[in-house]
């Protein structure tokens, strides 16, 4: 499986927007992009997810390069809720795959009142 | 609707002892899979279940490990032996389908081996 870089923490302001950095320089073309968080003491949660074109849902959107090989996470007004681990994770959803999610060490967010 | 529920919460043992970890799954869900997260490991895949599939066991770290999952909804992770190393948090998640949706998780359970 390919690997993905996230820096180990992140601030933010309440009410501004995070912007959760990710490289994957060796991406397939059969990966999707997928986001998880995992609040303290809490299962991981689905954020968001993409192939090759920018995606947006109620709780973010999804930048993805044109070359595919780093996208970012925007969460558009931090609330104190939004602290957790964010994880960037490549899976193949081809048809041979599992689906089985391979985390890395993800973000550490920290949203400050 | 109902999330993912696993049981025990909490769930304390000798080393040495076998434990089940109980996961029920979403109804309708037939993608089962198991994770583990350890202090310092962070999230590692365990096994998955499709359907009738043969499932994919290729993260079970050692033999002491096996899964079974019954009439495709309730899955039950079996850790025979344990072991202090086996302390974590045991995490269940189901999906309607194969791979490409997303993967709903339960809450964990987390096993101290002393």
């Amino acid at each position: 499986d390919a690997k993905t870089t996230q820096p180990n923490s992140m601030e933010s302001n309440e009410e501004e927007p995070v912007h959760l950095p990710c490289n994957h320089s060796t991406i397939s073309g059969t990966d999707y992009i997928h986001w998880y968080r995992q609040l303290p003491s809490q299962g991981p949660e689905y954020v968001i997810h993409g192939l090759t074109s920018n995606v947006n849902n109620r709780m973010a959107s999804l930048a993805i390069a044109e070359d595919r090989k780093s996208s970012t996470l925007i969460l558009h007004r931090a609330t104190l809720r939004d602290a957790a681990v964010y994880y960037c994770i490549l899976r193949d959803d081809g048809s041979s795959n599992t689906g089985k999610l391979i985390f890395g060490q993800g973000t550490t967010l920290q949203v400050k009142p | 609707g109902a999330g993912v529920s696993q049981s025990p919460s909490n769930k304390v043992t000798e080393k040495g002892k076998d434990v089940e970890l109980r996961c029920d799954p979403i109804s309708g869900h037939t993608a089962l899979y198991w994770y583990r997260q350890s202090l310092g490991q962070g999230l590692e895949f365990l096994i998955y279940f499709q359907g009738n599939s043969a499932p994919d066991k290729s993260g079970l770290p050692s033999d002491r490990f096996s899964a079974e999952r019954t009439g495709g909804s309730v899955s039950t992770l079996t850790i025979q032996r344990t072991q202090q190393e086996d302390s974590a948090v045991y995490l269940c998640a189901s999906s309607p389908r194969l791979a490409v949706d997303e993967q709903f998780f339960g809450p964990g359970t987390r096993l101290t081996v002393l």
